[in-house]
């Protein structure tokens, strides 16, 4: 069964660098997710998409910003990159309100 | 927020013995849904279970079983014969049907460490 798919797994950056994290659903999911992952800790939620539209809004910094596109990809692009940034980034895809399957993460490391 | 408090920060035991994970949640909905998801070493979050808050009937799904007790708040995981490969993080989390494409609240994980 085809996954959520994320690009790139891992991405190296420096401080006050850019980078655009990009996630590619499962196939007729109509909801996208992103969480941020520090070492050791839990997943937090960051921002969701339903059909294009933003839908909720989590602990997502003013630095960071998202999309979903008409094919249902959606990208998370981050700004002024701090060392605190460095975390595992997930994209997940459900249909609504059901269960949330998660890609295999971006891990960005910020220098 | 309404928080999910995993108490067990860390448990180890010996293949084979039987093992329960606590999950504890808040909520002042009538209307949610809590999960487990598995973390592995390799990183990667692998959807466990989901149940909604209206059905409470317990769940197994092989060596795998959900004690889920609205009176409690609880929503307990049991691992039967445990095995090496069931050594992981595991997260509890609850979503709010709000109607809206709500974010999981995840509980702190419990990192379950299965010894040979």
């Amino acid at each position: 069964a085809a996954g959520v798919i994320q690009s790139p797994r891992h991405l190296i950056k420096e401080k006050r660098e850019t980078a655009t994290l990009k996630c590619y659903p499962i196939p007729r999911h109509d909801t996208v997710y992103w969480y941020q992952q520090g070492p050791g800790q839990d997943p937090q939620f960051l921002i969701s998409f339903y059909e294009k539209m933003q839908s909720d809004k989590g602990s997502i910094p003013d630095r960071f910003s998202a999309q979903q596109f008409s094919d249902y990809h959606s990208e998370l692009n981050m700004s002024s990159l701090e060392l605190g940034d460095s975390a595992l980034y997930f994209c997940a895809s459900s249909l609504l309100n059901n269960e949330q399957f998660f890609g295999p993460g971006t891990r960005l490391t910020v220098l | 927020a309404q928080k999910v408090t995993q108490a067990q920060t860390e448990i180890s035991v010996v293949e084979k013995e039987d093992v329960t994970l606590d999950c504890v949640y808040e909520t002042r909905d009538t209307t949610y849904y809590l999960f487990w998801y598995k973390q592995p070493p390799s990183g990667e979050l692998v959807f466990l279970i989901r149940r909604n808050s209206f059905d409470e009937q317990n769940e197994i799904s092989g060596r795998y079983s959900w004690n889920f007790q609205k009176s409690t708040s609880s929503f307990n995981f049991t691992i039967t014969a445990s095995q090496v490969v069931d050594s992981a993080v595991y997260f509890c989390a609850r979503l709010y049907s709000g109607g809206g494409a709500d974010g999981l609240t995840f509980g702190k994980g419990t990192h379950l460490i299965i010894q040979p």
